[in-house]
């Protein structure tokens, strides 16, 4: 069965810190990863994605890697700002379809406190 | 440059009332989706379009149905509200498959809705 966990289920970290959130996923075929960003009372908003042949991507202070062979993703935060508090969800689309095709992790959330 | 807009943002709906949650986009895109998000659930697909007059069915279904007559459009309707329809439901559309951008999902701000 095609399944995307992601943990921690939440996490408060103070203003200026860093945090890695993780994406572990049971998909096949794997085609792509996303990383969305929901602010509180907002649609998400996609913040990066990876393909099998990336291993590391950065979008200003955040950092997303994958590990296909292990099939685990990870979303580093750097140097957090009180804007960061949001939701993070993990979402892996299904290779080879349409429609459907994309599994939704239960996503994280980040509680950046001053 | 709207995007992705929802009506209504709010609701409240008592036991066995109708009602339509109206999703337009203005960029062209072929796939539409209507999602609903519960707290601990995650966003859960309950149904998508994959162009203009087709419709198909997600994971969670039952007690919703949908229209897509017009490409820009894509409407979730409740027949008979339930309590267990109270959520927040959000729309999102893409690009076709092989297009620029085929794989970002652009989303409305989402609409709440309570069923008394």
């Amino acid at each position: 069965k095609n399944q995307v966990e992601q943990s921690p289920q939440s996490l408060i970290i103070l203003e200026g810190k860093n945090c890695t959130l993780q994406c572990n996923y049971t998909v096949s075929p794997f085609s792509n990863l996303r990383w969305y960003k929901q602010d509180t009372g907002r649609g998400p908003v996609s913040l990066t994605i990876m393909t099998f042949s990336e291993n590391t991507k950065s979008n200003g202070r955040y950092t997303a890697t994958l590990d296909a062979d292990t099939k685990q993703s990870s979303l580093h935060i750097t140097a957090s700002q009180l804007s960061d508090s949001a939701s993070y969800i993990c979402v892996v689309s299904v290779g080879g379809r349409s429609g459907t095709a994309l599994i939704f992790g239960k996503g994280t959330t980040l509680s950046v406190s001053s | 440059n709207a995007g992705v807009t929802q009506t209504p943002k709010f609701r409240v709906l008592k036991t066995g009332q109708s009602m339509t949650l109206l999703c337009a986009q203005d960029m062209n895109h072929e796939y539409m989706y209507w999602y609903r998000q519960d707290p601990g659930m995650g966003l859960r697909l309950i149904h998508y379009s994959v162009g203009e007059g087709t419709t198909a069915k997600g994971e969670v279904p039952d007690g919703y149905n949908v229209s897509r007559l017009k490409k820009q459009n894509f409407l979730l309707g409740l027949e008979s509200a339930a309590p267990s329809q109270t959520s927040v439901y959000f729309c999102a559309s893409r690009p076709g498959q092989g297009l620029s951008g085929a794989n970002v999902l652009t989303f409305g701000a989402g609409s709440r809705l309570t069923v008394l």
